[in-house]
C-alpha cells in the first residue's frame, strides 16, 4: 500500500515568511509524527498527534511552530516567520497505533531552506 | 549522558565481513528498539524491531537485545556496498521514540 506522503520535497523561502509542510499518513495509522532533521544530525522530536486526542506539542521549539491534524488524516506542519536556524529536513511519521511500542514508518521528508 | 548512544562512526567494514553497530539507552522501562537505515539524502527506512531479550534474525540482520545491560545491537552479515548508510538506533521511552545520533558505515568493495 502507499506510504507516508509529504508535500512539498522541497522548499526555499525568504527570512520572515510563513510556510505550510503537509504530511499524508499511511491508511490506518491513528498516530502521527513530525520530526526535524539538521544536516548531519539526529532526529529532533517537535509533535504527535493520535487519533482525536490532545496532541504533545512539548518539542515544539517555539512558538513560531504550529500544528493540526485533522482527524486521523492530513497534518500541516506551519513554521511563521522563518529564520535562518529553521533550515533542515522535516520528517513526518506514522504508526498504527499510538505510543513508543510500534513501529513508526518515515515519508520522505521536506527539505526547508530559510535563506 | 544522552538517552540512546551509538558507537561513534565511522565505520568501515570490507565486502563480505560482519558489521555491528552499537547502542545503549538510559531508560530502564524502554520496551521497544528499532534499527533504521538512513541513505544519504534520505528518509530513515525502519529494519529491524525487537522487544524481548535475546537475537532476532532477519535475512542477513540480526538485532541482539540485552535490556539488563541496556544494550541493544545490530549485525549485519555479508555486508554489502549497498548496506553503506547511517544506522539509527531508536529507543521508546513512554510514548515517544529517542533517537540516537546513528552511525555511518562504509562497506569496502
Amino acid at each position: 500500500g502507499a506510504g507516508v506522503s509529504q508535500s512539498p520535497s522541497n522548499k526555499v523561502t525568504e527570512k520572515g515568511k510563513d510556510v505550510e509542510l503537509r504530511c499524508d499518513p499511511i491508511s490506518g495509522h491513528t498516530a502521527l509524527y513530525w520530526y526535524r532533521q539538521r544536516l548531519g544530525q539526529g532526529l529532533e522530536f517537535l509533535i504527535y498527534f493520535q487519533g482525536n486526542s490532545a496532541p504533545d506539542k512539548s518539542g515544539l521549539p517555539s512558538d513560531r511552530f504550529s500544528a493540526e491534524r485533522t482527524g486521523e488524516s492530513v497534518s500541516t506542519l506551519t513554521i511563521q516567520r522563518t529564520q535562518q536556524e529553521d533550515s533542515a529536513v522535516y520528517l513526518c511519521a506514522s504508526s498504527i497505533q499510538w505510543g513508543g511500542l510500534y513501529e513508526q514508518y518515515f515519508g520522505p521528508g521536506t527539505r526547508l531552506t530559510v535563506t | 549522558q544522552k538517552e540512546v548512544e551509538q558507537n561513534s562512526g565511522p565505520l568501515s567494514v570490507p565486502e563480505g565481513a560482519i558489521a555491528s553497530l552499537n547502542c545503549t539507552y538510559s531508560d530502564r522501562v524502554s520496551q521497544s528498539f528499532f534499527w533504521y537505515r538512513q541513505y544519504s539524502g534520505k528518509s530513515p527506512e525502519l529494519i529491524m524491531s525487537i522487544y524481548s531479550n535475546g537475537d532476532k534474525e532477519d535475512g542477513r540482520f540480526t538485532a541482539q537485545l540485552n535490556k539488563a545491560s541496556q544494550y541493544v545491537s545490530l549485525l549485519i552479515r555479508d555486508s554489502q556496498p549497498s548496506d553503506s548508510a547511517t544506522y539509527l538506533c531508536a529507543v521508546n521511552s513512554g510514548s515517544r521514540l529517542t533517537f540516537g545520533e546513528g552511525t555511518q558505515l562504509t562497506v569496502n568493495p
